[in-house]
């Protein structure tokens, strides 16, 4: 069974970097074809995609915050990373890790996800 | 870009059926799956690929998708469905995963 587990700082400071990391156990990161997001919730608000990361380390962003965003993987670790730089208030969320398949049909849904951290911009 | 629209809450009363629309241009082209979301937790996968269920996921949920509009059905809805439902597609035009707006299921 596979289990994401998202960790970082839960309080950034405007104009700062937001770091994330999402370790991936039950499974190794780099078997398979798979696709890992990062995806957020502001609170009260909808899911917002902010990209993803192919098993080969191939990238995609959400062309919105695609200026912010660098999203990497570390295979040594089975985790991937979410970094968002020159961060707002706006960006206080709840950022989830989740996974998608990396061939056909699969992948366009997320199967697994992570339970979610709050991260909060303020100073 | 592209976009999903939900009504904002959907009210049913136990046992009966429950009814979701996610509108979206030409969405019975794309692939569709819809996530169940309880307060404080994770979004967990109900339907994908427009109409299949995960493992462990009842029957009760079911969806279908033609034309502009995908449906996600409950069908004999129970307390423990209440709970905020997302579509989702993915927009090839723009490599982006969409979610929908996101519906409020409430059962009375």
């Amino acid at each position: 069974q596979v289990q994401l587990q998202e960790s970082g700082p839960g309080l950034v400071k405007p104009s700062q970097t937001l770091s994330l990391t999402c370790t991936v156990s039950g499974g190794s990161i780099s078997s398979g074809s798979y696709y890992w997001s990062w995806i957020r919730q502001p609170a009260g608000k909808g899911l917002e995609w902010i990209g993803r990361i192919y098993t080969s380390g191939s990238t995609n962003y959400n062309p919105s915050l695609k200026s912010r965003v660098t999203i990497s993987v570390d295979t040594s670790k089975n985790q991937f990373s979410l970094k968002l730089s020159s961060v707002t208030a706006a960006d206080t969320a709840v950022y989830y890790c989740a996974r998608a398949g990396g061939v056909g049909a699969t992948r366009y849904f997320f199967d697994y996800w992570g339970q979610g951290t709050l991260v909060t911009v303020s100073s | 870009s592209y976009e999903l629209t939900q009504p904002p809450s959907v009210s049913v009363s136990p046992g009966q059926t429950a009814s979701i629309t996610c509108s979206g241009d030409k969405l019975g082209d794309k692939n569709v799956c819809w996530y169940q979301q309880k307060p404080g937790q994770s979004p967990v996968l109900v339907i994908y690929q427009d109409s299949k269920r995960p493992s462990g996921i009842p029957e009760r949920f079911s969806g279908s998708n033609s034309g502009n509009t995908a449906t996600l059905t409950i069908s004999g809805t129970q307390a423990m469905d209440e709970a905020d439902y997302y579509c989702q597609a993915w927009d090839s035009s723009t490599a982006l995963y969409v979610f929908g707006t996101g519906t409020k299921v409430t059962v009375l």
